[in-house]
């Protein structure tokens, strides 16, 4: 089955941009979905990309895939420390309309 | 526009009781919703798909007698935990997908659940 897979930490300096990259296994996935999660709430949505695109971008977030590789980053300029979150990827399954998603990074913004 | 919300935030309650949680889409129809679960610094497990009039689908290992899964309409879902254990705390999720634009899923903030 998919599999999606991200680094587990990654730490930055206020102002700067950040990068969060996901791997996934299934090249059939239409969809991919960048999500945050603050402590202890839910996730919010924050962007999607379909398959046949190789960039979107919405305001300070951009999203790269790279389809060859199965690779997907988001990037975030301009890191606040409002931006301080777990983000998962996840990609849209085959089976129902599930997401399959990654472990989480947790981006910790340093004033 | 697309907000999920899910009722209680947090509950406590005692071996052996049950415990309902709600959610809702508020502004917008889904036919089909999604039940998570989310233990500390980890990733979401789905629970199961919750079709709006028919059975849920629950994914492997998942005890569907004591995870009960009710689609009444087409904005609402709700999950009760039945003769709940201490191992069944954890946080739950609900999502739910919009049927106007179907690759779009939506969360709810939560449900933390402690069984004591």
């Amino acid at each position: 089955g998919e599999d999606v897979e991200q680094s587990l930490f990654l730490s930055v300096r206020e102002g700067d941009s950040s990068v969060i990259n996901c791997t996934y296994t299934d090249s059939s996935s239409t969809y991919l979905y960048w999500y945050k999660q603050e402590p202890g709430a839910g996730l919010q949505l924050l962007t999607y990309i379909f398959s046949n695109m190789d960039m979107k971008q919405d305001q300070r977030l951009t999203v790269l895939l790279n389809k060859k590789d199965k690779h997907l980053s988001l990037r975030i300029a301009d890191t606040q420390t409002g931006d301080s979150a777990i983000y998962f990827c996840a990609a849209l399954g085959n089976q129902g309309g599930k997401l399959i998603f990654g472990q989480g990074t947790e981006l910790s913004v340093k004033p | 526009g697309a907000v999920v919300s899910q009722h209680p935030s947090r509950v406590i309650c005692k071996s052996g009781t049950s415990v309902k949680i709600e959610c809702r889409s508020l502004d917008f129809q889904a036919t089909t919703m999604f039940w998570y679960r989310q233990f500390p610094k980890q990733s979401l497990m789905l629970m199961a798909t919750s079709n709006e009039g028919s059975k849920a689908t629950y994914e492997q290992g998942v005890e569907k007698d004591k995870f009960l899964i009710n689609h009444a309409s087409l904005t609402l879902s709700t999950l009760t935990v039945t003769s709940a254990h201490p191992e069944d705390s954890s946080f739950y999720i609900c999502s739910a997908r919009e049927n106007k634009h179907p690759y779009e899923q939506y969360f709810g903030p939560g449900t933390r659940l402690t069984v004591t």
